[in-house]
């Protein structure tokens, strides 16, 4: 069964805008990753954030995660047209991976 | 170098016929992983199994069985194809740490059944 759940379903923005993706969860979690998927391609690993952190940058990448509502946010700033691409979250209960359906990212030029 | 690699990158197969999709890991990881993602982009688990256990969701129809030769293998195998397999199936794998096991994934077999 899916564990995150993404929001919104597609984002459409103008390169240099940023882009903000929210995914919710309904059980406790060990750690909450963000993987990117570009089109028929396998997914990549962006940043992991553990149930004790609150925030976390990597490059332009800023990841929240809010343990008490359920919920991490993926934040991209000044974004790109190779951006685009489809974002995940899966949430991590021991060693076991729950992926979010994603969210359809798209960055116009 | 390829960290996780899949073979075939696609695959199209009439309904009744056995198919295996191979996987190879280059990472030193300890754990391995099969996900099937259909055409709504859902990525549903499959299996994960490292050198102590196999871990088998249980959605999962016994028509499909992972075998590992070794450590670095994951292979797929899936008897009796039906038509709802056609999907997209990823290999993955990772360290068995509940602190840092980000995934790391192959490319895809697109698997189509006629």
């Amino acid at each position: 069964s899916q564990q995150g759940e993404e929001d919104p379903q597609a984002l459409s923005i103008q390169e240099g805008e940023n882009a903000t993706m929210n995914c919710s969860y309904k059980t406790s979690i060990n750690n909450l990753q963000w993987y990117r998927q570009n089109s028929g391609r396998g997914l990549v690993h962006l940043i992991l954030i553990r149930s004790n952190e609150r925030e976390k940058h990597s490059g332009r990448l800023r990841v929240t995660l809010d343990t008490s509502k359920k919920s991490s946010s993926l934040l991209i700033t000044a974004s790109r047209a190779a951006d685009t691409a489809s974002y995940f979250c899966a949430t991590a209960i021991n060693n076991d991976m729950r992926f979010g359906a994603g969210t359809r990212l798209t960055v116009k030029p | 170098d390829t960290a996780v690699s899949q073979t075939p990158k696609y695959l199209v197969t009439q309904m009744g016929n056995d198919k295996s999709i191979k996987c190879e890991q280059n990472l030193g990881h300890d754990t391995m992983y099969w996900y099937k993602q259909d055409s709504k982009k859902f990525l549903k688990i499959m299996f994960s199994y490292n050198n102590k256990e196999l871990i088998i969701n249980e959605t999962v129809p016994n028509r499909f069985s992972p075998k590992s030769p070794d450590k670095a293998h994951l292979n797929l195998h899936i008897n009796s194809l039906e038509l709802g397999d056609s999907a997209v199936y990823f290999c993955a794998s990772s360290h068995l740490s509940v602190s840092s096991n980000e995934q790391f994934f192959g490319p895809g077999t697109r698997l189509t059944v006629l």
